[in-house]
């Protein structure tokens, strides 16, 4: 188990109202991101953050926001959710590897579903 | 957003046959990923390449840092089973280390 937990793990909501996923790790890794992954467009990057208080838009970010406020924790938040973010959300934490590449290492995902 | 081509799109394969999946970039890459991802679950990392012609292997599955950095490959030895699942190629372009490009993914399907 790499120490990333995400939850929830489903959830169904109506458009307009505001749901919140959270990112919790216990490896203290300085990277985090969000992604969400959809049929014929493969995982795409919402947002990352490279440090407490420090985050930034990835290439699908309208719609989204995220704070965080300690370490472990990495909140997505979708303000007044559409069905176009129905989705599967992933959450990762950046693992240093040889040469200082990012590998990601991922949660188990949360399956959202707006109706 | 710039994606990785990765071919082929799906794989239906006999228990026991060889499998062979490749990605492919325009840009230059100085990092190259393989991922799986089993039904329900996140990605998991198999393989990490980080110099042109690298090959790494990880018990029955082989990867190979193209000499170009603009391709990689996975191979797959006698399959089985439990090989079922989606599985990425992932890159980071020589021109910006922060961001992870993905590719589109191989679903494979084994029959016993």
């Amino acid at each position: 188990d790499a120490g990333i937990t995400q939850s929830p793990r489903h959830k169904v909501t109506e458009t307009g109202t505001p749901v919140t996923l959270r990112c919790h790790q216990t490896e203290n890794h300085r990277y985090m991101y969000w992604y969400r992954q959809d049929p014929g467009h493969g995982l795409r990057l919402i947002h990352y953050s490279y440090g407490v208080k420090d985050t930034d838009k990835g290439e699908v970010s309208d719609g989204y926001s995220v704070s965080r406020s300690k370490t472990e924790d990495f909140l997505l938040t979708l303000e007044s959710a559409t069905s176009s973010q129905t989705s599967v959300y992933f959450c990762a934490i950046s693992r240093t590897g040889e040469g200082g590449a990012n590998v990601l290492t991922f949660g188990a995902g949360s399956r959202l579903t707006v109706l | 957003g710039q994606q990785l081509n990765q071919s082929p799109q799906s794989m239906f394969i006999q228990e026991g046959e060889d499998v062979s999946m490749n990605c492919t970039s325009s840009s230059i890459f100085n990092t190259w990923l393989w991922y799986k991802q089993d039904p329900g679950e996140g990605p998991v990392l198999l393989i990490a390449l980080y110099k042109a012609g690298e090959l790494t292997s990880n018990g029955r599955l082989t990867a190979q840092f193209g000499i170009t950095r603009k391709d990689s490959f996975l191979n797959i030895s006698a399959s089985i089973p439990s090989d079922v699942g989606i599985y990425f190629c992932a890159g980071l372009d020589a021109g910006n280390n922060r961001k992870l490009i993905w590719g589109l993914g191989t679903s494979l399907a084994v029959n016993p």
